[in-house]
């Protein structure tokens, strides 16, 4: 089963406009992380945001924010004025502990499948 | 400045010649994350190590091996790579692996094209 579920594979967004962009997720664990990543075409991996499960409100960077509804398993990132450089492909990711054969414990980061922004002039 | 560093952007090899892929980072994170990414897919975690301890992912082909000589370096050996290798190879670190709020932080990705 999906663990992080982006529905949305591509998004138009009008510069100076507000974007949200979807994420649900499916957890057993009360005690998980979730983050937003922006993946611009030349390829490297920037880290947008972070929403921890046991944080009573929602987290803000700048432009970014985040709409967590526990209840809902849901973390949509909102980007508020949209820029031209806001074009990249998003991924939401989640990281819940991971138990390893020997009995230690690691946090793996699961990937939803991403979601292409375009920002409109 | 660059805090995890990949080298090089893009490299090409050919059908069954063996690659390296090399990854520094300047964090001095205990953790070191080697991923694969095919076009218009997630990436996908290959393994990782945690200070000099492996951990392999079940479903990584033998094909695929690493190296982490100290802190800050750690290689990604493709013995012989296949067309279907051909992909975006993104290094990540963290400071741990058992703080659920830490990020990770990923270089800039070598692109590897196979001939």
């Amino acid at each position: 089963a999906q663990k992080i579920t982006q529905t949305q594979p591509g998004m138009f967004v009008q510069e100076k406009e507000a974007v949200t962009l979807d994420c649900t997720y499916d957890t057993s664990d009360q005690s998980y992380g979730l983050f937003w990543y922006k993946q611009p075409s030349s390829g490297e991996m920037i880290f947008l945001i972070y929403q921890g499960s046991y944080d009573e409100q929602n987290a803000t960077e700048g432009r970014y924010s985040l709409n967590f509804q526990k209840a809902r398993k849901s973390a949509n990132l909102v980007i508020s004025a949209s820029q031209l450089g806001d074009s990249a492909m998003y991924f939401c990711a989640m990281r819940e502990p991971h138990f390893m054969n020997y009995g230690g414990a690691t946090n793996k980061l699961i990937f939803g499948t991403g979601t292409l922004l375009a920002v409109q002039p | 400045d660059a805090m995890v560093i990949q080298n090089p952007r893009y490299q090409v090899t050919q059908f069954g010649k063996p690659v390296t892929l090399s990854c520094s980072q300047t964090l001095n994170h205990n953790v070191m994350y080697w991923y694969q990414q095919k076009s218009s897919q997630a990436p996908k975690l290959l393994f990782h190590y945690y200070d000099k301890d492996f951990n392999n992912e079940a479903d990584t082909p033998d094909n695929f091996q690493s190296r982490r000589p100290n802190t800050s370096f750690c290689f990604l050996d493709i013995r012989s790579p296949g067309l279907g290798d051909a992909a975006m190879y993104l290094c990540a670190t963290s400071r741990d692996r058992d703080s659920i709020n830490q990020p990770q932080h990923f270089g800039d990705g070598t692109r590897l094209s196979i001939l």
